[in-house]
Protein backbone atom coordinates (compact mmCIF):
# COMPACT_ATOMS: atom_id res chain seq x y z
CA UNK A 1 0.00 0.00 0.00
CA UNK A 2 1.70 3.05 -1.18
CA UNK A 3 1.99 6.02 0.94
CA UNK A 4 2.13 9.85 0.14
CA UNK A 5 4.19 10.43 -3.14
CA UNK A 6 5.73 13.52 -3.48
CA UNK A 7 7.87 14.95 -5.93
CA UNK A 8 10.76 15.70 -6.74
CA UNK A 9 12.76 14.90 -3.48
CA UNK A 10 15.09 18.15 -4.10
CA UNK A 11 15.26 21.02 -5.65
CA UNK A 12 16.99 24.60 -6.69
CA UNK A 13 15.71 27.78 -8.15
CA UNK A 14 16.47 31.07 -8.56
CA UNK A 15 15.03 33.67 -6.49
CA UNK A 16 11.94 35.02 -8.84
CA UNK A 17 11.53 31.81 -10.41
CA UNK A 18 8.59 29.77 -10.20
CA UNK A 19 8.40 26.05 -8.98
CA UNK A 20 5.79 23.60 -8.80
CA UNK A 21 5.55 20.68 -6.29
CA UNK A 22 3.60 17.56 -6.60
CA UNK A 23 1.92 15.06 -4.36
CA UNK A 24 0.17 11.92 -4.67
CA UNK A 25 -2.02 10.82 -1.65
CA UNK A 26 -2.32 7.68 0.11
CA UNK A 27 -4.62 5.23 -1.49
CA UNK A 28 -8.08 6.10 0.16
CA UNK A 29 -7.63 9.26 0.99
CA UNK A 30 -9.39 12.40 -0.84
CA UNK A 31 -8.37 14.92 1.13
CA UNK A 32 -4.41 16.47 0.81
CA UNK A 33 -2.65 19.42 2.62
CA UNK A 34 0.71 21.63 2.78
CA UNK A 35 2.62 22.22 4.98
CA UNK A 36 6.25 24.45 4.87
CA UNK A 37 8.95 23.47 6.98
CA UNK A 38 11.93 26.00 7.76
CA UNK A 39 14.99 24.65 9.20
CA UNK A 40 14.48 23.55 12.92
CA UNK A 41 10.71 24.89 12.93
CA UNK A 42 7.45 23.04 13.11
CA UNK A 43 5.64 22.31 10.10
CA UNK A 44 2.83 25.05 9.05
CA UNK A 45 -0.10 24.71 7.20
CA UNK A 46 0.26 26.32 3.84
CA UNK A 47 -3.70 24.63 2.40
CA UNK A 48 -5.76 22.35 2.58
CA UNK A 49 -7.76 20.53 -0.77
CA UNK A 50 -10.86 18.49 -0.60
CA UNK A 51 -13.07 18.33 -3.59
CA UNK A 52 -10.86 19.50 -5.63
CA UNK A 53 -11.41 22.60 -4.26
CA UNK A 54 -9.09 24.80 -1.73
CA UNK A 55 -10.91 24.56 1.83
CA UNK A 56 -8.35 26.56 4.13
CA UNK A 57 -5.81 28.27 4.01
CA UNK A 58 -3.36 29.41 6.51
CA UNK A 59 -0.92 32.86 6.56
CA UNK A 60 0.96 32.47 3.41
CA UNK A 61 0.58 35.24 0.51
CA UNK A 62 -1.01 34.60 -2.93
CA UNK A 63 2.40 33.33 -4.38
CA UNK A 64 1.43 30.36 -2.90
CA UNK A 65 -1.26 28.53 -4.92
CA UNK A 66 -2.44 24.66 -5.01
CA UNK A 67 -4.15 22.39 -7.18
CA UNK A 68 -6.69 19.03 -6.80
CA UNK A 69 -7.13 16.89 -9.49
CA UNK A 70 -9.59 14.07 -9.98
CA UNK A 71 -7.89 11.54 -8.92
CA UNK A 72 -7.09 13.67 -5.66
CA UNK A 73 -3.07 14.04 -6.30
CA UNK A 74 -2.25 17.55 -5.58
CA UNK A 75 0.36 20.05 -7.09
CA UNK A 76 1.79 23.55 -4.87
CA UNK A 77 3.13 26.35 -7.05
CA UNK A 78 5.18 28.78 -6.00
CA UNK A 79 5.47 32.20 -7.98
CA UNK A 80 8.00 34.81 -7.63
CA UNK A 81 10.20 32.84 -5.20
CA UNK A 82 11.84 34.18 -2.24
CA UNK A 83 15.10 33.23 -0.14
CA UNK A 84 12.67 32.55 2.71
CA UNK A 85 10.96 30.31 0.39
CA UNK A 86 13.68 27.34 1.28
CA UNK A 87 12.52 25.18 3.19
CA UNK A 88 11.39 21.38 3.35
CA UNK A 89 7.73 21.18 1.62
CA UNK A 90 5.38 18.45 3.15
CA UNK A 91 2.46 16.53 1.60
CA UNK A 92 -0.47 15.53 4.13
CA UNK A 93 -3.05 13.55 3.10
CA UNK A 94 -6.70 12.28 5.23
CA UNK A 95 -9.70 11.00 4.86
CA UNK A 96 -12.61 13.84 4.49
CA UNK A 97 -10.37 16.51 6.65
CA UNK A 98 -9.10 14.02 8.78
CA UNK A 99 -6.90 16.74 11.39
CA UNK A 100 -8.82 15.25 14.70
CA UNK A 101 -7.50 11.55 13.36
CA UNK A 102 -3.83 12.20 12.41
CA UNK A 103 -2.41 12.80 8.84
CA UNK A 104 -0.21 10.65 6.58
CA UNK A 105 3.16 12.63 5.44
CA UNK A 106 4.97 12.61 2.17
CA UNK A 107 9.03 12.68 2.84
CA UNK A 108 8.92 15.82 1.39
CA UNK A 109 10.21 18.16 -1.26
CA UNK A 110 13.46 20.38 -0.15
CA UNK A 111 13.61 23.52 -2.09
CA UNK A 112 16.43 25.37 -1.70
CA UNK A 113 15.87 29.41 -3.48
CA UNK A 114 19.32 30.77 -4.47
CA UNK B 1 4.17 32.95 17.64
CA UNK B 2 3.73 29.00 17.81
CA UNK B 3 0.50 28.18 19.12
CA UNK B 4 2.00 25.24 20.96
CA UNK B 5 5.27 25.71 23.08
CA UNK B 6 7.33 22.88 23.47
CA UNK B 7 10.13 21.48 25.78
CA UNK B 8 12.75 21.22 26.00
CA UNK B 9 14.52 22.08 22.61
CA UNK B 10 17.02 19.37 22.76
CA UNK B 11 17.54 16.83 24.51
CA UNK B 12 20.94 14.41 25.01
CA UNK B 13 21.03 11.41 27.11
CA UNK B 14 22.71 7.83 27.60
CA UNK B 15 20.87 4.24 25.98
CA UNK B 16 19.03 3.09 28.86
CA UNK B 17 17.43 6.65 30.34
CA UNK B 18 13.97 8.01 30.53
CA UNK B 19 12.88 11.30 29.02
CA UNK B 20 10.03 13.41 28.95
CA UNK B 21 8.49 16.34 26.40
CA UNK B 22 6.57 18.62 27.34
CA UNK B 23 3.60 20.19 24.98
CA UNK B 24 1.84 23.19 26.29
CA UNK B 25 -0.62 25.98 24.99
CA UNK B 26 -3.20 28.44 26.68
CA UNK B 27 -5.79 26.94 23.83
CA UNK B 28 -7.96 23.91 23.75
CA UNK B 29 -7.95 21.05 21.00
CA UNK B 30 -9.91 18.64 20.19
CA UNK B 31 -6.89 16.02 19.99
CA UNK B 32 -3.44 16.22 20.40
CA UNK B 33 -1.30 14.47 18.43
CA UNK B 34 2.64 13.26 18.29
CA UNK B 35 4.63 12.54 15.51
CA UNK B 36 8.72 11.77 14.98
CA UNK B 37 10.20 12.88 12.03
CA UNK B 38 13.49 11.83 11.44
CA UNK B 39 16.52 13.49 9.02
CA UNK B 40 15.08 13.67 5.45
CA UNK B 41 11.29 11.99 5.77
CA UNK B 42 7.94 13.59 7.06
CA UNK B 43 6.74 13.31 10.24
CA UNK B 44 5.14 9.78 11.47
CA UNK B 45 1.96 9.62 13.23
CA UNK B 46 2.75 8.03 16.84
CA UNK B 47 -0.89 8.66 18.64
CA UNK B 48 -3.80 10.55 18.51
CA UNK B 49 -5.35 11.63 22.31
CA UNK B 50 -8.53 12.97 22.41
CA UNK B 51 -10.03 13.03 25.36
CA UNK B 52 -8.67 15.53 28.79
CA UNK B 53 -6.80 13.00 30.82
CA UNK B 54 -6.59 10.46 28.51
CA UNK B 55 -3.07 7.91 28.70
CA UNK B 56 -1.91 6.10 25.77
CA UNK B 57 1.03 3.30 25.82
CA UNK B 58 2.87 2.40 23.32
CA UNK B 59 5.39 0.13 23.97
CA UNK B 60 8.07 2.24 25.86
CA UNK B 61 6.14 5.23 25.27
CA UNK B 62 3.52 6.79 27.35
CA UNK B 63 1.34 9.70 25.65
CA UNK B 64 -1.16 12.01 28.25
CA UNK B 65 -3.44 14.75 27.13
CA UNK B 66 -4.13 17.10 30.07
CA UNK B 67 -7.43 17.28 31.84
CA UNK B 68 -8.34 20.77 30.28
CA UNK B 69 -6.99 19.39 26.61
CA UNK B 70 -4.55 22.83 26.49
CA UNK B 71 -1.18 20.11 26.79
CA UNK B 72 -0.04 17.07 26.94
CA UNK B 73 3.57 15.10 27.66
CA UNK B 74 4.98 12.19 26.04
CA UNK B 75 7.66 10.02 28.43
CA UNK B 76 9.95 7.28 26.67
CA UNK B 77 11.36 4.50 29.38
CA UNK B 78 14.34 2.82 28.94
CA UNK B 79 15.68 5.02 25.92
CA UNK B 80 16.77 3.46 22.92
CA UNK B 81 19.24 4.33 19.77
CA UNK B 82 16.25 3.84 17.55
CA UNK B 83 14.69 6.48 19.15
CA UNK B 84 16.72 9.08 17.71
CA UNK B 85 14.44 12.22 16.08
CA UNK B 86 12.43 14.88 16.22
CA UNK B 87 9.22 14.80 18.00
CA UNK B 88 6.22 17.02 17.26
CA UNK B 89 3.32 17.52 18.85
CA UNK B 90 0.30 19.13 16.93
CA UNK B 91 -3.45 19.97 18.05
CA UNK B 92 -6.37 19.97 15.81
CA UNK B 93 -9.66 22.15 16.87
CA UNK B 94 -13.17 21.16 15.64
CA UNK B 95 -13.88 23.09 12.61
CA UNK B 96 -10.56 23.68 11.83
CA UNK B 97 -8.70 21.59 9.13
CA UNK B 98 -5.57 22.23 9.81
CA UNK B 99 -3.08 20.80 12.33
CA UNK B 100 -0.82 23.54 14.48
CA UNK B 101 2.60 22.32 15.54
CA UNK B 102 4.83 22.66 18.04
CA UNK B 103 8.55 23.51 17.01
CA UNK B 104 10.01 20.41 17.95
CA UNK B 105 11.97 18.72 20.47
CA UNK B 106 15.38 16.93 18.92
CA UNK B 107 15.97 14.32 20.95
CA UNK B 108 19.15 12.08 20.49
CA UNK B 109 19.95 9.06 22.88
CA UNK B 110 23.65 8.24 22.70
CA UNK B 111 24.87 4.28 22.80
Amino acid sequence: DAGVTQSPTHLIKTRGQQVTLRCSPKSGHDTVSWYQQALGQGPQFIFQYYEEEERQRGNFPDRFSGHQFPNYSSELNVNALLLGDSALYLCASSLQGGGINGYTFGSGTRLTVV
Amino acid sequence: TQLLEQSPQFLSIQEGENLTVYCNSSSVFSSLQWYRQEPGEGPVLLVTVVTGGEVKKLKRLTFQFGDARKDSSLHITAAQPGDTGLYLCAGARSNDYKLSFGAGTTVTVRA
